[in-house]
């Protein structure tokens, strides 16, 4: 069983364009992150969410919004896309903000 | 604010033998945690040891073991027998700890390590 998973795996589309990128955990976890890697492999964090909470929202488009339905997922909106969104977002999770936090496979974004 | 910097971008050791990663981060705070993350061509992050600041020994897996020194600010990646397997990135990551805690991970910006048969 994959303890968090993200669908889809790989997204290609226009500028302008909506997308979602959907995660799941299946840990039990309360805690749940998006990172972004840009092209240098660069990692950093765009939004964390404890107990459906948003907690930590970094300097980040308000064209990305995430929602979180319940502690086990966490999805991620992109609105009008841009070429300079193009990168791996990748899901994680924790039990609190200080546990250890294990990550999805990663879905590769290019916006063309 | 804290940084994290791995002066290291690739490195490369040959099968069997010992190879160290560095990494060195600057931060004013006493109650963090330390990880290495390792990123294999499969893009999947894998967590490979985690050291709270707290404890003064340093944590081991197998292989992997660290060499975290407070003082300095320094925390290096030791992998013992290398297998070919463990090529990939390597990733240091600092997160700052307390009940302040966001759980937000700061991460350098990677060592590509190969490991040649």
């Amino acid at each position: 069983d994959t303890a968090v998973s993200q669908t889809p795996k790989y997204l290609v589309t226009q500028m302008g364009n909506d997308k979602s990128i959907k995660c799941e955990q299946n840990l039990g976890h309360d805690t749940m992150y998006w990172y972004k890697q840009d092209s240098k492999k660069f990692l950093k964090i765009m939004f964390s969410y404890n107990n459906k909470e948003l907690i930590i929202n970094e300097t980040v488009p308000n064209r990305f919004s995430p929602k979180s339905p319940d502690k086990a997922h966490l999805n991620l909106h992109i609105n009008s896309l841009e070429l300079g969104d193009s990168a791996v977002y990748f899901c994680a999770s924790s039990q609190g903000p200080l546990g250890t936090q294990y990550f999805g496979p990663g879905t590769r974004l290019l916006v063309l | 604010a804290q940084t994290v910097t791995q002066s290291q971008p690739e490195m490369s050791v040959q099968e069997a033998e010992t190879v160290t990663l560095s990494c060195t981060y600057d931060t004013s705070e006493n109650n963090y945690y330390l990880f290495w993350y390792k990123q294999p061509p499969s893009r999947q992050m894998i967590l490979v040891i985690r050291q709270e600041a707290y404890k003064q020994q340093n944590a081991t897996e197998n292989r992997f073991s660290v060499n975290f020194q407070k003082a300095a600010k320094s925390f290096s990646l030791k992998i013992s027998d290398s297998q070919l397997g463990d090529t990939a990135m390597y990733f240091c990551a600092f997160m700052k700890g307390g009940s302040g805690s966001q759980g937000n991970l700061i991460f350098g910006k990677g060592t590509k390590l190969s490991v040649k048969p």
